[in-house]
């Protein structure tokens, strides 16, 4: 079975601040994929990241970043210079194999940033 | 180009009654999927295709709850008769290996309150 924890139910900062979300995961597949989205205010869930288990090198994409560490099961999703858009809930997730398979979710973590 | 297509976006029913959700996914996507969304059980998976074939139901919760999906551009879930518990929001995604290398991605929701 796999499953994908985020510890950190909320996290509240000021706007500037960074801020890192935490994500550990399972499986027993040693091809996997990872994900991250953002979900707004509004409802709707907005990829933003997709990392395969064969890849841990960091990403950084403007005032986002992702570091993926096999060794510890861990995918951390950092924001630079938070701003109060960031704030959302953000949701880390698994799929198994080729990656084609349904998305196992973790519990989401609510960023608050506040001005 | 548009993306993953869901109606409606709300719905309202009473305990008993049937409700069909509809998605339209993004037009040369192969796969479509099925996540439901509750504050108690977070983002769960409940039923997968692959060019039109059910590949994984194994999160449909009960025999009360359906899914079609009759051709590449179309799929409905029915729940037939609805209760209360099934009030939550259920998101529909889609992807494909080539055009979209397995992200999914969502459509906006529909959020069904059952009375």
């Amino acid at each position: 079975a796999q499953k994908v924890t985020q510890a950190q139910t909320e996290i509240s900062v000021v706007e500037k601040e960074d801020v890192t979300l935490d994500c550990v995961y399972e499986t027993r597949d040693t091809t996997y994929y990872l994900f991250w989205y953002k979900q707004p205010p509004s409802g709707e869930l907005v990829f933003l990241i997709r990392r395969n288990s064969f890849d841990e090198q960091n990403e950084i994409s403007g005032r986002y970043s992702w570091n993926f560490q096999k060794s510890t099961s861990s995918f951390n999703f950092t924001i630079t210079a938070s701003q109060v858009v960031d704030s959302a809930v953000y949701f880390c997730a698994l799929a198994q194999g080729g990656g084609a398979d349904g998305l196992t979710f973790g519990k989401g973590t609510h960023l608050i940033i506040q001005p | 180009d548009a993306g993953v297509i869901q109606s409606p976006r709300h719905e309202v029913t009473e305990m008993g009654q049937e409700v069909t959700l509809r998605c339209k996914p993004i037009s040369g996507h192969d796969y479509l999927f099925w996540y439901r969304q509750t504050m108690m059980r977070g983002l769960e998976l409940l039923i997968y295709f692959n060019n039109n074939v059910p590949i994984d139901d194994s999160g449909m919760p009960e025999d009360r709850f359906s899914a079609k999906m009759p051709n590449a551009s179309f799929s409905t879930l029915k729940i037939q008769p609805s209760e209360p518990r099934d009030s939550a929001v259920y998101f529909c995604a889609s992807s494909d290996e080539n055009l979209a290398k397995n992200i999914q991605y969502f459509g906006a929701g529909t959020r069904l309150s059952v009375l």
